[in-house]
């Protein structure tokens, strides 16, 4: 099955710098890649995806890149607010099957103002 | 507003009991999902429902049960069997069969005593 690795685990940025999450993922046959925010008590929200026909999709101020061949992914947030302090995940899904995605562990971000 | 309502919000429970967690959607969205969250670990997929009457189990079914009689209804039942129930637990929803979950509940929070 699929295996996606997340880093880093926490990350620390002064307001106004950028923040970037990496994943890696193992199934060459993913091909839709969602990223969510989750704020403290509250359920995951959506926030951007990217399909393997794409190498780089941006909203506002947060763009996903993905590197089909090396099988990466990465999220990119620019000029961080503190209201971007959250637990970001990535996940994979395949193509064929049910559809399911795989999520990685998780990464807390801080946003000092 | 439409969207998706667990309840309740903490639950908790004593040893060899049964809890059954509510989710409810006004998305008229078919399919919908529950997942298991534990600290510093990604979602783990406890069972999906593509449609009425039709469930599947995901990685962690053992210990669980659901059942689908409604489209707006997919309540999960925490049976004694699980023996490390102690968990956030989130309810998700997508459009259509064979989509990726697109919203979340904001999760019930149980607890053993």
């Amino acid at each position: 099955g699929e295996n996606v690795e997340q880093h880093p685990s926490t990350l620390s940025v002064q307001e106004g710098d950028s923040a970037v999450i990496k994943c890696t993922y193992s199934d060459s046959a993913s091909n839709y890649f969602p990223w969510y925010k989750q704020e403290l008590g509250k359920g995951p929200q959506l926030i951007i995806d990217i399909r393997s026909n794409v190498g780089e999709k941006k909203d506002q101020r947060i763009a996903v890149t993905l590197n089909k061949t090396a099988k990466h992914f990465s999220l990119h947030i620019t000029e961080t607010q503190p209201e971007d302090s959250a637990v970001y995940f990535c996940a994979a899904t395949p193509s064929g099957g049910s559809y399911i995605p795989t999520f990685g562990r998780g990464t807390s971000l801080i946003v000092h103002p | 507003d439409g969207g998706i309502t667990q309840s309740p919000k903490y639950l908790f429970r004593k040893e060899g009991q049964n809890v059954t967690l509510s989710c409810e959607q006004n998305l008229n969205h078919d399919a919908m999902y529950w997942y298991r969250q534990d600290p510093g670990q990604g979602l783990r997929l406890i069972y999906y429902s593509q449609i009425v009457n039709d469930f599947q189990k995901g990685d962690i079914a053992e210990g669980y049960s659901v059942s689908r009689e409604k489209k707006e209804s997919f309540p999960l039942t925490v049976t004694s069997a699980q023996k490390n129930p102690t968990a956030f637990y989130l309810c998700a929803s997508s459009i259509y069969r064979g989509d990726q979950p697109q919203h979340f509940g904001d999760g019930t929070r149980l607890s053993i005593l």
